[in-house]
């Protein structure tokens, strides 16, 4: 079946540093892949759809100057917190689909603590 | 309104007994229905897969599905602790486009 994989899984950072997450596809090609984040004790909400080879789809009230989404590859996608502040502090979880499918794989999550 | 909801819960029920988890959609459009297990501090996993009217059978599981009542259940059957987890239904809106909008999740408690 479809893979994603995620790194880091968990990732510590002090204020104002930036963190970059990764996202592969293992065993299939992905045009498309979305970014979650999920705050304690709620719901996954899409932040953004990362497309390879264009600029990337922000959800309203993303802020893309902040969360920056490289497609560069058919299996990679990598979303870079700039400037993080303790209130990105949340859990990142990518997701992608084989190309016809109706299922979306997650990765593992990366659970991001800022200082 | 929300798109996707779903009672927080939590829901306790013994083992052995049927677990009743239920979704309201707000996109009459919507196509496409999905349920997904997440224990604490992991990514989600999917359990059962819904398009059509009616129920869909898959081993303890079965999904029901109420497009006029923009509805979705999940019924778990013979409930283990290792059922314990949030479930979190999600919906593809339209057709074409593959991200899913989530419920906050209910919380289900199996107590041996």
């Amino acid at each position: 079946g479809a893979v994603v994989s995620q790194h880091p899984s968990w990732v510590i950072c002090k204020s104002g540093t930036s963190v970059k997450i990764e996202c592969r596809s293992l065993d299939f090609q992905a045009t498309t892949m979305f970014w979650y984040r999920q705050f304690p004790k709620q719901s996954l909400m899409l932040m953004a759809t990362s497309n390879e080879g264009s600029k990337a789809t922000y959800e309203q009230g993303v802020e893309k100057d902040k969360f920056l989404i490289n497609h560069a590859s058919l299996t990679l996608s990598t979303l870079t917190v700039t400037s993080a502040h303790p209130e990105d502090s949340s859990f990142y979880i990518c997701s992608a689909s084989v190309s016809g499918a109706n299922v979306l794989t997650f990765g593992a999550g990366s659970r991001l603590t800022v200082l | 309104q929300k798109e996707v909801e779903q009672n927080s819960g939590p829901l306790s029920v013994p083992e052995g007994a049927i677990a009743s988890l239920n979704c309201t959609y707000s996109d009459r459009g919507s196509q496409s229905f999905f349920w997904y297990r997440q224990y604490s501090g992991k990514s989600p996993e999917l359990i059962m897969s819904i398009y059509s009217n009616g129920d869909k059978e898959d081993g303890r599981f079965t999904a029901q599905l109420n497009k006029a009542s923009q509805y979705v259940s999940l019924l778990i059957r013979d409930s283990q602790p290792s059922d314990s987890a949030t479930y979190l239904c999600a919906v593809r809106a339209k057709t074409g486009a593959n991200n899913l909008f989530f419920g906050t999740g209910t919380r289900l408690t199996v107590i041996p």
